[in-house]
């Protein structure tokens, strides 16, 4: 079975650029949930989203938005990128929200560069 | 809000030390707690879990242990060797009310460098 796919694994932006970064969950998978991570500090919560709909979102400007397709695959997009938002981003899927962290899973994340 | 931090930032050790990697957590009414490592630009590789209800989990040169009365988790590396090298981060489910479902604490990590 396929793990948690993230996509691109890397890319680099100018600052003022829009960015799209896609994860696709475990089969069978309906949550998906994103997080960033700036150098030095562990992971932030960004979203979550079950069966389509927004569960949570974290203490994140409204440049950051996301969305959950049919299939469960989602994409985080960023608007008017900043020097700040260059990060890893993780993607992590689980069967639906979960009050524990054991049934869930994370990508390999998508490191992002904005210059 | 339940806040998590890791203490020390760094380490260094001889290879063939044990390692004590610590975890404090601000509420300690959580679920479970998990440790993970990761090598420098890479994702999170899952290590061990805990429950709530568990004193230590152990897998292989790795033991964790909780004590939620006290806020702490440790975890110890027995034997180190140099591919240990990387950074070790623990996290805690977010709160027990279902809107915090999902939003885990993460610490900021320890980075660990095993020397031959």
């Amino acid at each position: 079975d396929a793990g948690v796919t993230q996509s691109p694994t890397h890319l680099i932006k100018t600052r003022g650029q829009h960015v799209t970064l896609r994860c696709s969950p475990i089969s069978g998978h309906k949550s998906v949930s994103w997080y960033q991570q700036v150098l030095g500090q562990g992971p932030q919560f960004i979203f979550q989203y079950y069966e389509k709909e927004e569960r949570g979102r974290g203490n994140f400007p409204d440049r950051f938005s996301a969305r959950q397709f049919p299939n469960y695959s989602s994409e985080l997009n960023v608007n008017a990128l900043l020097l700040g938002d260059s990060a890893l981003y993780l993607c992590a899927s689980s069967p639906g929200p979960l009050r524990g962290l054991d049934g869930y899973t994370f990508g390999s994340g998508t490191r992002l560069t904005v210059v | 809000k339940q806040e998590v931090t890791q203490i020390p930032a760094a380490l260094s050790v001889p290879e063939g030390e044990n390692l004590v990697l610590n975890c404090s957590f601000t509420d300690s009414a959580i679920y479970n707690l998990q440790w993970f490592r990761q090598d420098p630009g890479k994702g999170l590789t899952s290590l061990l879990l805990i429950q709530s209800s568990q004193r230590e989990q152990t897998s292989g040169r790795l033991n964790a242990s909780l004590d939620k009365s006290s806020g702490r988790s440790t975890l110890y590396i027995a034997a180190s060797q140099p591919g240990d090298s990387a950074t070790y981060l623990c996290a805690v489910p977010g709160g027990w009310t279902t809107d915090s479902w999902g939003k885990f604490q993460f610490g900021a990590g320890t980075q660990v460098v095993v020397t031959p």
